[in-house]
């Protein structure tokens, strides 16, 4: 089946720093892919959408300029962290979706902790 | 290769039936199995199952673990429309890693 790898699968920073996640498709060409955060009690929140070549769409309340996403491939797309605080700390899953599909393959998420 | 499971793929019933869906895994080092329904954005949180045998429950819908199976189902009893969507099934191992299934799509109609 389809394979989605996150690297790292985890990151500790210092707050200030900028810290780049990447999500890529192993098997097949991921024309959109979503970034997730979890929340306490497993919730899971979209934070973007994007589809290879153009600008991701963010959702509400997600600030575009601190999480900077690219997907500048059809296998590959990063989050990047920018100025990264502790509350900033979490699990973050990114999930991959193939051309005419509905089905999301999800990565197996980064836990990233700021001190 | 430690990966999830989901059966079937899809599925439709008609409002009031009884749905059960399957979720199998082998997952080393598993920690925990959850379930998830997915509508439009994300993935809205269900249950979380640790230890086997023992049933969640939450309205229509339950769960339980089965880990000598290695698996867990999820039924929905009197399904509703508004229970159309897919339904994901994750299990996290003890490094926190997810491993996610790729659903279940469930349409239900009136």
């Amino acid at each position: 089946g389809a394979v989605v790898s996150q690297h790292p699968s985890r990151v500790i920073c210092k707050s200030g720093t900028s810290v780049k996640i990447e999500c890529r498709s192993l098997d097949f060409q991921a024309t959109t892919m979503f970034w997730y955060r979890q929340f306490p009690k497993q919730s899971l929140m979209l934070m973007a959408t994007s589809n290879e070549g153009s600008k991701a769409t963010y959702e509400q309340g997600v600030e575009k300029d601190k999480f900077l996403i690219n997907h500048a491939s059809l296998t590959l797309s990063t989050l990047t962290v920018t100025s990264a605080h502790p509350e900033d700390s979490s699990f973050y899953i990114c999930s991959a979706r193939g051309r005419g599909t509905d089905t999301q393959y999800f990565g197996p998420g980064t836990r990233l902790t700021v001190l | 290769e430690d990966k999830v499971v989901q059966s079937p793929l899809s599925l439709v019933v008609h409002e009031g039936d009884t749905v059960t869906l399957n979720c199998s895994y082998e997952v080393t080092n598993f920690r925990s199995l959850l379930w998830y329904k997915q509508e439009k954005k994300a993935p809205t949180f269900l249950f979380m199952l640790t230890s086997s045998g023992i049933e969640k429950k939450s309205g229509r819908l339950s769960s339980i673990l089965d880990k000598k199976e290695l698996s867990s189902i999820l039924n929905i009893t009197a399904t509703q429309t508004g229970d159309s969507a897919i339904y994901l099934c994750a299990v996290v191992d003890t490094g926190n890693q997810f491993y996610f299934g790729t659903g279940t799509s469930l349409t239900v109609i009136p």
